[in-house]
C-alpha cells in the first residue's frame, strides 16, 4: 500500500491523558498536513510540514497540541491533557511541494475522549 | 475569515440520474479548487480539481464547473451509481496548500 497511513485507527482515552498519533505519508511527498474533522463538518487545517520544517502552526487549536516530523518522513501529532472537546477524527495528508498540488488523505485516527 | 460553503446539505437521486452538487466560495483570490469524496470511516478521496484559469474540467463521469463571476463551483456526476453515495466536499486551496473545506453535501443514491 503506497497511500498515506495513519495509526492507530481508533483511540479511546480518558480526559486528562496524553495521546499521540502517527502518520506515514506517501514516500515521495515532502509536504505533510494535519487536519481535524468533527461530525458533519469539513476537515479543519491544523498544521503542515515541508520536509522536517513546520511551516504553519498558528492554527493548532491550543498549546496542548503539538506536531513533529523529525526526519522529514513520518509525523506525530500529540495532544496533552485531553479534553472531551478534542474528540474528533484527526486526518493526515501529504503532497508534493509544487504549487496547487492535490492532497492525498489517510483514513484518519478517530479519537474519543471519555 | 473567508470560507467555502455548500448550498445543499443532502441530495437524493435515483440510480442512473445525473447529480449536481453546488458550492459557493468567498475568497475571490483563490486560484485552485478541489472536490473530495468521503465515505463513512474513510479520509477524503480526491475526485477532480480545477484552476481558476479554467471554467470547466471533465474527468471520468465527473465534471467540475467554475463560475468566478459569482464565485460558484459545481460537481456534476453522470449516471450516478450506488457507489457514489458519500459526502462531497469542495475545498479552496490557499497558500501553502492549506485547504479550506466547506461543510459537505451528502449524496444518497436510490436504487
Amino acid at each position: 500500500d503506497t497511500g498515506v497511513s495513519q495509526d492507530p485507527r481508533h483511540k479511546i482515552t480518558k480526559r486528562g491523558q496524553n495521546v499521540t498519533f502517527r502518520c506515514d505519508p506517501i514516500s515521495e511527498h515532502n509536504r505533510l498536513y494535519w487536519y481535524r474533522q468533527t461530525l458533519g463538518q469539513g476537515p479543519e487545517f491544523l498544521t503542515y510540514f515541508q520536509n522536517e520544517a513546520q511551516l504553519e502552526k498558528s492554527r493548532l487549536l491550543s498549546d496542548r497540541f503539538s506536531a513533529e516530523r523529525p526526519k522529514g518522513s513520518f509525523s506525530t501529532l500529540e495532544i496533552q491533557r485531553t479534553e472531551q472537546g478534542d474528540s474528533a477524527m484527526y486526518l493526515c495528508a501529504s503532497s508534493t511541494a509544487a504549487a496547487n498540488e492535490k492532497l492525498f488523505f489517510g483514513s484518519g485516527t478517530q479519537l474519543s475522549v471519555l | 475569515g473567508e470560507s467555502v460553503g455548500l448550498h445543499l446539505p443532502t441530495l437524493s437521486v435515483q440510480e442512473g440520474d445525473n447529480s449536481i452538487i453546488n458550492c459557493a466560495y468567498s475568497n475571490s483570490a483563490s486560484d485552485y479548487f478541489i472536490w473530495y469524496k468521503q465515505e463513512s470511516g474513510k479520509g477524503p478521496q480526491f475526485i477532480i480539481d480545477i484552476r481558476s484559469n479554467m471554467d470547466k474540467r471533465q474527468g471520468q463521469r465527473v465534471t467540475v464547473l467554475l463560475n468566478k463571476t459569482v464565485k460558484h463551483l459545481s460537481l456534476q456526476i453522470a449516471a450516478t451509481q450506488p457507489g457514489d453515495s458519500a459526502v462531497y466536499f469542495c475545498a479552496e486551496n490557499n497558500a501553502g496548500n492549506m485547504l479550506t473545506f466547506g461543510g459537505g453535501t451528502r449524496l444518497m443514491v436510490k436504487p
